[in-house]
């Protein structure tokens, strides 16, 4: 059993659309932070969120934490398929991170 | 080195074979991790070490996985008598420091296959 679960599991879309993908637990963290990750790379870090109902936004992407610190959202405006790829959250309690099994999301031109 | 390297990138081994797994962090970062990654799956946290030492090892998943880091900096994953289930991509990690407000930089993985 996945200590964060992430839906939808796979997306795809087409170039424009507007997209949300969710990440939920029933632990509360001390922080969460999303990452993308290509084929063939290791995850690179896209934000990290930390107080109960943060919101950051990075360009068209805008990430939310939940209330109580246990789920997160990722909403992404007119993808682009340069945004094609597997989007990880990961949960820190004390000092290590647990990670999602992830959403892939694949735009189409 | 500007990132976190990982050698080899592939390796094949047979059923019952001892590997390691060696990974570089950034020069300067303290904390180092150790990631197992599935087709179609998150990393699964293996073990963290501040230091030298193994800070946290409870994602190890059985005592054929051993992890060192003597000196502090490069860290090697050692599997014996491997098994088919072990094939995955196992990804290194660093950061400045430990804790989860810290950036982790990751390498680029080495795809382990044991046939």
């Amino acid at each position: 059993t996945q200590l964060l679960e992430q839906s939808p599991q796979f997306l795809s879309i087409q170039e424009g659309e507007n997209l949300t993908v969710y990440c939920n637990s029933s632990s509360v963290f001390s922080s969460l932070q999303w990452y993308r990750q290509e084929p063939g790379e290791g995850p690179v870090l896209l934000v990290t969120v930390v107080t109960g109902g943060e919101v950051k936004k990075l360009k068209r992407l805008t990430f939310q934490f939940g209330d109580a610190r246990k789920d997160s959202s990722l909403h992404i405006t007119a993808a682009q398929p340069g945004d094609t790829g597997l989007y990880l959250c990961a949960g820190a309690r004390n000092n290590d991170m647990r990670f999602g099994a992830g959403t892939r999301l694949t735009v189409k031109p | 080195g500007a990132g976190v390297s990982q050698t080899p990138s592939n390796k094949v081994t047979e059923k019952g074979k001892y590997v390691e797994l060696r990974c570089d962090p950034i020069s300067g970062h303290t904390a180092l991790y150790w990631y197992r990654q599935s087709l179609g799956q998150g990393p699964e946290f293996l073990i963290y070490f501040q230091g030298t030492g193994a800070a946290d090892d409870s994602g190890l998943p059985n005592d054929r996985f051993f992890a060192v880091r003597p000196e502090g900096s490069v860290s090697t994953l050692k599997i014996q008598r491997t098994e088919r289930g072990d094939s995955a991509v196992y990804l290194c990690a660093s950061s400045l420091v430990s804790g989860g407000y810290n950036e982790q930089f990751f390498g680029p993985g080495t795809r382990l296959t044991v046939l």
